[in-house]
């Protein structure tokens, strides 16, 4: 079955570590992109990326760092520059090339900072 | 940047009411993406609008968009307790790329 994974489901960190969550996908989506949810703030977009070796900074992109090295997988640093990491963190895909390509996501994991 | 606004942020009715969402946008909509949450769970993509007055359905969900009022609705007929979530809005970007806003949500409960 195609789909979204992302790795692993709950992460815990001390302050002033780095952390990487995983995320892949093998619906041989162009477009993928990584998400924060936070209570009453809905989701906001912290980096995507249009094609292998490409990707632009969201809106809250500071203290978070990507790569995009292969078409399936877009891993998310969480960098110790990140002054409130506590979150739930969305990965998603899609089709590139429009507007009206809705976006697939994964399960989520959600990071807490010890 | 747009923003969406939904309303009402939570709401609770028994099983076998009927309820409506809404999700008004700050600028003009191209299209509206409408998508479920469980809680501490990733989002399922219910459907996309595309064009003013359009309405589509899903089993016992409707959703229209209505671009005239920058505005969305999502109505759920004879609700059941699968039908509890958080129910978010999303809409895409003017720059015809797939960068979406979202809205922050509606709590749903449904009382069996």
């Amino acid at each position: 079955d195609g789909g979204i994974t992302q790795s692993p489901k709950y992460l815990f960190r001390k302050e002033g570590q780095n952390v990487t969550l995983s995320c892949e996908q093998n619906l041989n989506h162009d477009a993928m992109y990584w998400y924060r949810q936070d209570p009453g703030q809905g989701l906001r977009l912290i980096y995507y990326s249009q094609i292998v070796n490409d990707f632009q900074k969201g809106d809250i992109a500071e203290g978070y760092s990507v790569s995009r090295e292969k078409k399936e997988s877009f891993p998310l640093t969480v960098t110790s520059a990140q002054k409130n990491p506590t979150a739930f963190y969305l990965c998603a895909s899609s089709r590139a090339g429009g507007p009206y390509n809705e976006q697939f996501f994964g399960p989520g994991t959600r990071l807490t900072v010890l | 940047s747009q923003e969406l606004e939904q309303s009402p942020q939570s709401l609770i009715v028994q099983e076998g009411k009927n309820l409506t969402i809404n999700c008004t946008s700050s600028k003009t909509l191209y299209g509206l993406y409408w998508y479920k949450q469980k809680y501490g769970e990733g989002l399922i993509f219910l459907m996309m609008l595309q064009k003013g007055g359009e309405e589509k359905s899903h089993e016992k969900i409707t959703a229209k968009l209505d671009e005239k009022k920058q505005q969305s609705s999502l109505h759920i007929t004879a609700s059941q307790p699968s039908h509890a979530g958080i129910y978010l809005c999303g809409a895409p970007d003017s720059g015809g790329y797939q960068k979406v806003t979202f809205g922050t949500g509606t709590k749903l409960q449904v009382i069996p």
